[in-house]
């Protein structure tokens, strides 16, 4: 179907590297969010996308995390030199508009980040 | 943000209903009630969401306490298909974001 589709689904990576996941939103959603799921936890919010702009970066929790998205289509979200503490499920959201309390958030099935 | 509590997990029998609660006593006059569930490995998924009116969709229906301090997410058969952590989730509605706790962990015994 068309859903929001992240690659890879899993990534091991060793200390230190960088590592770049992947989002394609649905088609025609403006809104992009990024979040990241710890190990039997809740989600925590990353970053929201508006278009191709960020207004919220505030859930970003460190400068070796950063995120692009062109245009209305995909995102990446970039992690350099990772930690250990980095390892968990990214989890990549698109809705047809940021703001309205009835928008729905369709999710992506997640990155699975290893580091080890 | 206004914050939710749910129960760390439940247990049902299958072909049975199900209530789930949630406590958001701090709720706005503005905070819709939206509820997700995320499945084993996979990212959350939409269920329902309301403001004040009991609602009803294909999968759920949603119970709102009148002073809205409370709802409660009802399905209505359970199959072993729905066990997964479900969350209760407040959204202002200017807010782009959700905040998520821990949800409650619904187990559907065969």
């Amino acid at each position: 179907g068309a859903g929001v589709s992240q690659s890879p689904s899993n990534k091991v990576t060793e200390k230190g590297k960088d590592v770049e996941l992947r989002c394609d939103p649905i088609s025609g959603h403006t809104a992009l969010y990024w979040y990241r799921q710890r190990l039997g936890q809740g989600l925590e919010f990353l970053i929201y996308f508006q278009g191709n702009s960020a207004p919220d970066k505030s859930g970003l929790p460190s400068d070796r995390f950063s995120a692009e998205r062109t245009g209305e289509s995909v995102s990446t979200l970039t992690i350099q030199r990772t930690q250990q503490e980095d390892s968990a499920v990214y989890l990549c959201a698109s809705s047809l508009a940021g703001t309205g309390p009835t928008q729905p958030q369709h999710f992506g099935d997640g990155t699975r980040l290893s580091i080890l | 943000d206004a914050k939710t509590t749910q129960p760390n997990s439940m247990e049902s029998n299958e072909e049975e209903p199900v209530h789930l609660p949630c406590n958001h006593s701090t709720i706005s006059g503005t905070d819709y009630i939206h509820w997700y569930r995320q499945l084993p490995s996979q990212g959350p998924e939409y269920v329902i969401h309301g403001l004040t009116s009991n609602v009803n969709n294909r999968m759920a229906s949603l119970a709102i306490a009148e002073d809205r301090k409370s709802s409660t997410l009802i399905l209505h058969r359970a199959t072993l298909r729905d066990a997964a952590v479900y969350y209760c989730i407040l959204r202002d509605g200017g807010t782009y974001k959700y905040i998520f706790g821990t949800g409650t962990r619904l187990k559907v015994l065969a």
